[in-house]
């Protein structure tokens, strides 16, 4: 069983189109951060959420985390082929203590102008 | 904007050779990590590292695998004797400091071993 669950694991969208990518688990986290990946590079924080319901805007991207603090979607409005990538979510695994996090599977995520 | 560097970025060895991948982090972080990820899999973590100790450690990092911080800057993931399976994208990251209830990481862009 994975921890955190991402979907879907793969969209191709054109360019304009909306688009919600999850982030789902069945246990309660402190906070979870998003992530971008480009093919070759390492990992890119976008955000975190640590407040259930909370929601941050990052321009045309809009994360919420879940009211329970057991998921979190990303939005992303007007797509551009910029935004192409993999998007992951992570969680932290000890509470004040910041030690490893636990990355969900990945969104690749591709737009096409 | 200061970065964590990684060398080299691409490095292919033959199978029981030992290989040394580098960091440098960036300078006010004081937690150190090294995570792997296999070619279409998940990012995973190895260890971590900590006031020159290593603080924890995934099951993945067996006796093959060690890490150090020779001198203040740089923070070194040496494998003994590389297996095929030891194939991945090795991502360096660090943490600043005052960030521990959450854990962010700053990822270098990671050092490609390809064994053979």
């Amino acid at each position: 069983t994975q921890l955190l669950e991402q979907s879907p694991q793969f969209l191709s969208i054109q360019e304009g189109e909306n688009l919600t990518v999850y982030c789902n688990s069945s246990s309660v986290f402190s906070s979870l951060q998003w992530y971008r990946q480009e093919p070759g590079e390492g990992p890119v924080l976008l955000v975190t959420v640590v407040t259930g319901g909370e929601v941050k805007k990052l321009k045309r991207l809009t994360f919420q985390f879940g009211d329970a603090r057991k998921d979190s979607s990303l939005h992303i409005t007007a797509a551009q082929p910029g935004d192409t990538g993999l998007y992951l979510c992570a969680v932290p695994t000890i509470y004040n203590q910041g030690g490893k996090l636990i990355f969900g599977q990945g969104t690749e995520l591709s737009v096409k102008p | 904007e200061p970065e964590v560097t990684q060398t080299p970025s691409h490095q292919v060895t033959q199978m029981g050779q030992e290989v040394i991948l580098r960091c440098v982090p960036i300078s006010n972080h004081l937690y150190f990590y090294w995570y792997r990820q296999i070619l279409g899999q998940k990012v995973e973590f190895l260890v971590s590292f900590y006031n020159n100790e290593i603080s924890e450690k995934s099951e993945i990092f067996d006796d093959q695998f060690s890490v150090e911080r020779p001198d203040g800057s740089n923070f070194t993931l040496k494998i003994r004797s590389t297996k095929l399976e030891d194939s991945a994208m090795y991502f360096c990251a660090s943490r600043p400091p005052g960030h521990s209830n959450t854990g962010e990481l700053f990822f270098g862009e990671g050092s490609r071993l390809t064994v053979l």
